[in-house]
């Protein structure tokens, strides 16, 4: 079956570290996009790509770094430079002109330790 | 700049009673509507969404929606809470029949649900 698959499902960061989360589908989507979740505060867009080696700052991309080398990847990097990382983070996809909305993973947690 | 408000943080009802959770939203566009719902530790699920054709939509699990322009609302519900509804619903906004620069969520509602 097809889908999107993050890894890993819970990470532990130390102080000054960079990890870097995974996201890969098999959707044949175009666009993938990386949502940060905290509590009360719903969904936010760090960074989205609508074609390969391409990529767009969403709302809050300051201390995270993405790529998008092949359709189905979409790697994203906490820096260093991120002051609070410890959240839920979202991986998506969706296919263009379509409104079919958006396939989530089932997310990453990263806790800062 | 378009924006999703969900009234109430927490709902809660009682199992078989009227679920009702409350979207409205601001764009300049046409919008594309969709809910979402949430389990603990899990991605999000499509609900339901609405892409300007019938304006009374009809999604999984029992839930439905309606689309009015003039009141800029996308209310979800459904008639009858099961214990399995418990969870986190989030309504979210695409600007101009077009997805593809990222979704605006709104900061969700936890529904849950009383024996």
């Amino acid at each position: 079956d097809g889908g999107i698959t993050q890894s890993p499902k819970y990470l532990f960061r130390k102080e000054g570290q960079n990890v870097t989360l995974s996201c890969e589908q098999n959707l044949n989507h175009d666009a993938m996009y990386w949502y940060r979740q905290d509590p009360g505060q719903g969904l936010r867009l760090i960074y989205y790509s609508q074609i390969v080696n391409d990529f767009q700052k969403g709302d809050i991309a300051e201390g995270y770094s993405v790529s998008r080398e092949k359709k189905e990847s979409f790697p994203l990097t906490v820096t260093s430079a991120q002051k609070n990382p410890t959240a839920f983070y979202l991986c998506a996809s969706t296919r263009f002109g379509t409104g079919i909305g958006y396939t989530f993973g089932s997310g990453t947690r990263l806790t800062v330790v | 700049a378009q924006s999703v408000t969900q009234l109430g943080s927490h709902v809660s009802v009682s199992e078989g009673a009227l679920v009702l959770l409350r979207c409205n939203y601001s764009s300049s566009v046409p919008p594309y509507l969709f809910w979402y719902v949430q389990y603990p530790n899990q991605g999000l699920q499509l609900l339901l969404k609405y892409t300007s054709a019938a304006t009374l939509v009809k999604g999984i699990n029992g839930f439905e929606a309606e689309f009015k322009k003039s009141e800029t609302s996308f209310h979800l519900t459904k008639p009858s809470a099961h214990m399995s509804d418990a969870a986190e619903y989030f309504c979210a906004l695409a600007g101009g029949y077009e997805e593809a620069d990222g979704l605006t969520f709104g900061k969700g509602t936890h529904l849950i649900i009383q024996p």
